[in-house]
């Protein structure tokens, strides 16, 4: 049992570059997430979904897309690279079972734009 | 929407003392609220939660307190351990917004021996 799993774990862009952020999760969750964490600034939703098929915009969504096509991978997509988009990536998932469940989140993605 | 305000940001303590991190937040409908601990380098990981229809709940070392009315909830740790040392967020949800997690900013916690 991996839990949550994101790939790639580093990675260098110049600006402009694009790239797809994986993620993948083997315990059945319905939704999934995508944050970011800069220093002093904790986690920021970036996008979200609640199933299979389906997305919507968390707290700071511009320029990243995202997709859900199948239940246990959520893509997220940097477009044109900024050094702004400069972060740490987190992907998390979680049960909706009975209530809010707890967010299981992956290992992250240090990503640097140049 | 949510918005979770954390205090203090750092917080320093001998070793055996108490900790103790504030979390106010402003969305009244908000209902479940964890802690997540992250070690450096690694990821968030739950440490408790609470759920509104309780108001306090304690796993060991660690509790956590609700007070709906004022809409705070706290941290405590006690005991503190060096393997304590770590930063803390708080978070705060609901049913309305999907159960999407407003963080705080968080509190880096250092454990002095």
């Amino acid at each position: 049992n991996a839990g949550v799993t994101q790939t790639p774990k580093f990675r260098v862009l110049k600006t402009g570059q694009s790239m797809t952020l994986l993620c993948a999760q083997d315990m059945n969750h319905e939704y999934m997430y995508w944050y970011r964490q800069d220093p002093g600034m904790g986690l920021r939703l970036i996008h979200y979904s609640v199933g299979e098929g389906t997305t919507a915009k968390g707290e700071v969504p511009d320029g990243y897309n995202v997709s859900r096509l199948k239940k246990q991978n959520f893509l997220l997509g940097l477009e044109s690279a900024a050094p702004s988009q400069t972060s740490v990536y987190f992907c998390a998932s979680s049960s909706i079972a009975g209530g809010p469940g707890i967010q299981y989140f992956g290992a992250g993605t240090r990503l640097s734009v140049l | 929407g949510e918005n979770v305000e954390q205090h203090p940001s750092t917080l320093s303590v001998q070793e055996g003392d108490s900790a103790v991190i504030k979390c106010t937040y402003s969305d009244s409908a908000s209902n479940y609220f964890p802690w997540y601990k992250q070690e450096l380098g690694k990821r968030p990981q739950l440490i408790i939660d609470i759920r509104s229809n309780v108001g306090e709940k304690k796993d060991q070392r660690i509790a956590v307190t609700l007070n709906k009315t004022a809409k705070h909830f706290s941290l405590h740790i006690t005991e503190t351990q060096p393997e304590d040392s770590a930063v803390y967020f708080c978070a705060a949800s609901s049913l309305y917004n999907d159960y999407k997690l407003s963080f705080g900013a968080g509190t880096t916690v250092t454990v002095r021996a």
